[in-house]
């Protein structure tokens, strides 16, 4: 199958610090990938869509600011937390829609990566 | 507006137990349903999903789910769950371009 890798699996990182978390399609391409936000025990929570050459999409209430996203080529996706602070401390997954599917395809998630900041 | 809703935030089922997972979605016409499995620390698994055609789905682990429009259910179900089926479960529902997924069940299997 599919697989999709996300990139560092564990950060911890000092308030104020920016952090960047990788978001890769390993053997497909992917023209849209999205980024989540899950708390301990909660549902995921879409934060945006990114797609391949453009400007992500943010879900309301997400800061574009804070969260920028970046989405350069085919098989990688970058989320960079700016300026983190502790109530940014969270699990962050992405997953990917392979180029060419619809809205009825399978998504690929990646394995998430936990986001700690000090 | 397209929703999913997860009745059961946990279930605790013994070893060799049946199991049914509920899930209501909220959709004018038919939707396109899926049903993700979610192990401690990790990223989601397609188990199965439905768009179209016969009502009772199989999927993988040996999971189906039945769609069943008059009661806008979706539930995943097996009839004997494994110690290694104990992990969080998401029902989801796909948009014109997103997912939405519900709360999720978490479910512990009893030896």
């Amino acid at each position: 199958g599919a697989v999709v890798s996300q990139h560092p699996s564990r950060v911890i990182c000092k308030s104020g610090t920016s952090v960047k978390i990788e978001c890769r399609s390993l053997d497909f391409q992917a023209t849209t990938m999205f980024w989540y936000r899950q708390f301990p025990k909660q549902s995921l929570m879409l934060m945006a869509t990114s797609n391949e050459g453009s400007k992500a999409t943010y879900e309301q209430g997400v800061e574009k600011d804070k969260f920028l996203i970046n989405h350069a080529s085919l098989t990688l996706s970058t989320l960079t937390v700016t300026s983190a602070h502790p109530e940014d401390s969270s699990f962050y997954i992405c997953s990917a829609r392979p180029a060419g599917t619809t809205n009825t395809g399978e998504l690929f998630f990646g394995e998430g990566s936990r986001l700690t900041v000090l | 507006a397209q929703s999913v809703t997860q009745p059961d935030i946990h279930i605790t089922v013994s070893e060799g137990a049946s199991l049914e997972l509920r899930c209501n979605y909220s959709y004018g016409a038919t939707p396109y349903l899926f049903w993700y499995v979610q192990s401690p620390g990790q990223g989601l698994q397609l188990l199965l999903k439905y768009f179209s055609g016969d009502t009772l789905v199989q999927g993988i682990k040996g999971f189906e789910a039945e769609f069943k429009r008059s009661q806008s259910s979706f539930n995943l179900r097996k009839p004997s769950v494994h110690w290694s089926d104990a992990a969080e479960y998401f029902c989801a529902t796909s948009g014109t371009y997103k997912y939405i997924f519900g709360t999720g069940t978490r479910l512990k299997v009893l030896a």
